[in-house]
């Protein structure tokens, strides 16, 4: 399978601790996104990279949570000091940028956070 | 600023009848449109997308979509549903720097026997 894979799957934390989830891109895909999806909820972006550089932040994402992508190949999101708030399903996506717009992103199965 | 609205948040719909999922848009740049489908515990999928040319857009499994500017809708459609397209449905419009994607809040196909 060469989609977008997120590892874990699952993740149950207890509040304070952190976390960190990892994303694979499509192989040479150099666009990758975050979105945080609640339950019920459409999914809302989170960031961006093209590469290696990070080019847009939501202001959801607050300062506890981080996300890099070294090499512009994986990408790794961490959020510190967990809350209850936190708990969601974390999508990761990635595109190949054809045009300017309208590449079509394509999504990993998500991390789902649960924070006790 | 942009943003989705997916007028019904569930649709109920008996297998072989059609089906029209709306959603509404709001946009101050040029519309690039999408619609995805979510399978229980899986990824977004998508469907189809609009992004210029002809107004009614074929899709995946069956689905159409059509592109209207004047009522700034993008109505999803299937003339005969399955067991199967029972999942949930978004509806999204692209940035103008094509780097994010606004979703709406869903609309959650039941397709009953």
């Amino acid at each position: 399978d060469t989609g977008v894979s997120q590892d874990p799957r699952h993740k149950i934390t207890k509040r304070g601790q952190n976390v960190t989830f990892r994303c694979d891109p499509i192989s040479e895909h150099n666009r990758l996104y975050w979105y945080r999806q609640t339950l019920g909820q459409g999914p809302e972006f989170l960031t961006y990279f093209q590469n290696e550089a990070q080019l847009e932040k939501s202001r959801l994402l607050s300062d506890r949570f981080s996300a890099e992508r070294p090499k512009g190949s994986f990408s790794t999101l961490e959020i510190q000091r967990t809350e209850q708030g936190d708990s969601a399903m974390y999508l990761c996506a990635s595109s190949a940028k054809l045009a300017e717009q309208g590449d079509t992103q394509y999504f990993g199965p998500g991390t789902r956070l649960t924070v006790l | 600023a942009q943003s989705v609205t997916q007028l019904d948040s569930q649709v109920p719909v008996f297998e072989e009848a059609p089906v029209e999922l709306r959603c509404n848009y709001s946009s101050s740049v040029s519309v690039y449109l999408f619609w995805y489908v979510q399978y229980p515990n899986q990824g977004l999928q998508l469907l189809l997308k609009y992004l210029s040319g002809s107004t009614l857009v074929k899709g995946i499994n069956g689905f159409e979509a059509e592109f209207n500017k004047s009522q700034t809708s993008f109505h999803l459609r299937k003339p005969s549903v399955h067991i199967s397209d029972t999942a949930e449905y978004f509806c999204a419009v692209e940035n103008n720097a094509g780097n994010m994607l606004t979703f709406g809040g869903g609309t959650r196909l039941m397709v009953k026997p």
